[in-house]
């Protein structure tokens, strides 16, 4: 079956430490996102990649990098992390022609003490 | 400045009532509507989504409308049951190759039996 995966589901790290995120997807998707949730902000694009090696600036990049390794994984990296980063981060991939569905992970929840 | 908005951020309803949530956009290119569902613990998934040529669609219980003179857009469910709690995303984008999705801030309804 179809899916995105992300790892790790939780995960705990102090201030100014370093923090990848991992996505892999089984959709045969060329596009790829990472967002994050926060309340009353709904979820807001930080980085996006339409294949291996490519990577597109989103909305809220600042303190984020990412890195889309193959087709099937993407990264995103916070190398100084910061208390503001404290949140529900998603990845998604869908086909990205067009009017295309997103298909979502479950969910990393970073906080960051 | 938010682009995509959604009204109200969270909402009760009693089983077997009916459910309006609204959304509005700023861009006027925009002609891709979706709404996303998501259950605690999980990613989002597309519910039901319209484009901008139609101002109906119908699945089962849910309807979307889209008015394109006032930039608005809603989804009804009607007959609601407690397993309709959920957040739900509104979001917006174009029609082509690569577009990427605004989200809204969601609403949160909870369903009473």
């Amino acid at each position: 079956e179809a899916a995105v995966t992300q790892s790790p589901r939780n995960k705990v790290t102090v201030t100014g430490g370093n923090v990848t995120l991992s996505c892999r997807q089984t959709n045969s998707h060329n596009y790829m996102y990472w967002y994050r949730q926060d309340t009353g902000h709904g979820l807001r694009l930080i980085h996006y990649s339409y294949g291996a090696g490519n990577l597109q600036i989103g909305d809220v990049p600042d303190g984020y990098k990412a890195t889309r390794t193959t087709q099937e994984d993407f990264f995103l990296l916070l190398e100084l992390a910061s208390p503001s980063q404290t949140s529900l981060y998603f990845c998604a991939s869908s086909e990205g022609q067009g009017a295309s569905d997103y298909t979502f992970g479950s969910g990393t929840r970073l906080l960051v003490i | 400045q938010q682009q995509v908005r959604q009204s109200p951020q969270s909402l009760t309803v009693w089983e077997g009532g009916t459910t309006v949530l609204t959304c509005s956009y700023e861009d006027s290119t925009f002609n891709y509507f979706p709404w996303y569902q998501q259950f605690p613990g999980e990613g989002p998934a597309l519910l039901i989504s319209i484009l901008s040529v139609s101002d109906k669609k119908e699945d089962g219980r849910f309807t979307t409308f889209f008015n394109k003179r006032e930039k608005k857009l809603s989804l009804h469910i009607i007959d609601s049951q407690p397993g309709d709690s959920a957040t739900y995303f509104c979001a917006a984008s174009l029609n082509n190759a690569g577009a990427k999705l605004t989200f809204g801030g969601g609403t949160r309804l909870t369903v009473r039996p």
